[in-house]
């Protein structure tokens, strides 16, 4: 089964409003989660790094006030698209980790902005 | 800055036999893993076959195996006896030190009945 459950696995909103999507390890407490973004028939480009407790790391180019993450617990992460625009519209996948576990990766949020 | 270079955007191959889908990257590193992952259309990501750089050994697992040259950054994926269902994209990775993984650009791989 999933160790990794992300929700919602698709989302579709207006523009200018937030959405929120979060991943959580089920059968791990992972200290470290991370956020990559997908565009079509590309590859995975990572985001940003979350550790529980501290402040997410963003990869460059990555606005950190229009990407919120929040990793309050060891098994929950979020990600808050603020203001989507239709170029936001994307696929989103997180992955999580602990020091004994390697990377078990979400199924991904198809996140449509009209 | 660790890379992942995949020079095929596409491959095809009849149902039944092998083929082969390429895997460069470029690290300073010593001791590293490296994966290929599986995206079928419901863009799941599914672990392959996964290798740690400091075993000499190829990983296989069933009809998956890798062909890892240390030396050269080479690490390519052979899938034997191929099916319907192998379709989709395979991406390669490289991850270090638990940090993130870097992934290749992909290869879409069409089995043909």
């Amino acid at each position: 089964g999933a160790v990794v459950s992300q929700h919602p696995s698709r989302v579709i909103c207006k523009s200018g409003t937030s959405v929120k999507i979060e991943c959580r390890s089920l059968d791990f407490q992972a200290t470290t989660m991370f956020w990559y973004r997908q565009f079509p028939k590309q590859s995975l480009m990572l985001m940003a790094t979350s550790n529980e407790g501290s402040k997410a790391t963003y990869e460059q180019g990555v606005e950190k006030d229009k990407f919120l993450i929040n990793h309050a617990s060891l098994t929950l992460s979020t990600l808050t698209v603020t203001s989507a625009h239709p170029e936001d519209s994307s696929f989103y996948i997180c992955s999580a980790r602990s020091s004994n576990q390697p990377q078990h990766f979400g199924d991904g949020t198809r996140l449509s902005i009209l | 800055a660790q890379t992942v270079t995949q020079s095929q955007p596409e491959m095809s191959v009849q149902e039944a036999e092998t083929v082969t889908l390429s895997c460069t990257y470029d690290t300073s590193e010593n001791n590293y893993y490296l994966f290929w992952y599986k995206q079928p259309p419901s863009r799941q990501m599914i672990l392959v076959i996964r290798q740690e750089a400091y075993k000499q050994q190829n990983a296989t697992e069933n009809r998956f195996s890798v062909n890892f040259q240390k030396a050269a950054k080479s690490f390519s994926l052979k899938i034997s006896d191929s099916q319907l269902g192998d379709t989709a994209m395979y991406f390669c990775a490289f991850t270090y030190n638990n940090n993130d993984m870097r992934f290749g650009a992909g290869t879409r791989l069409t089995v043909k009945p």
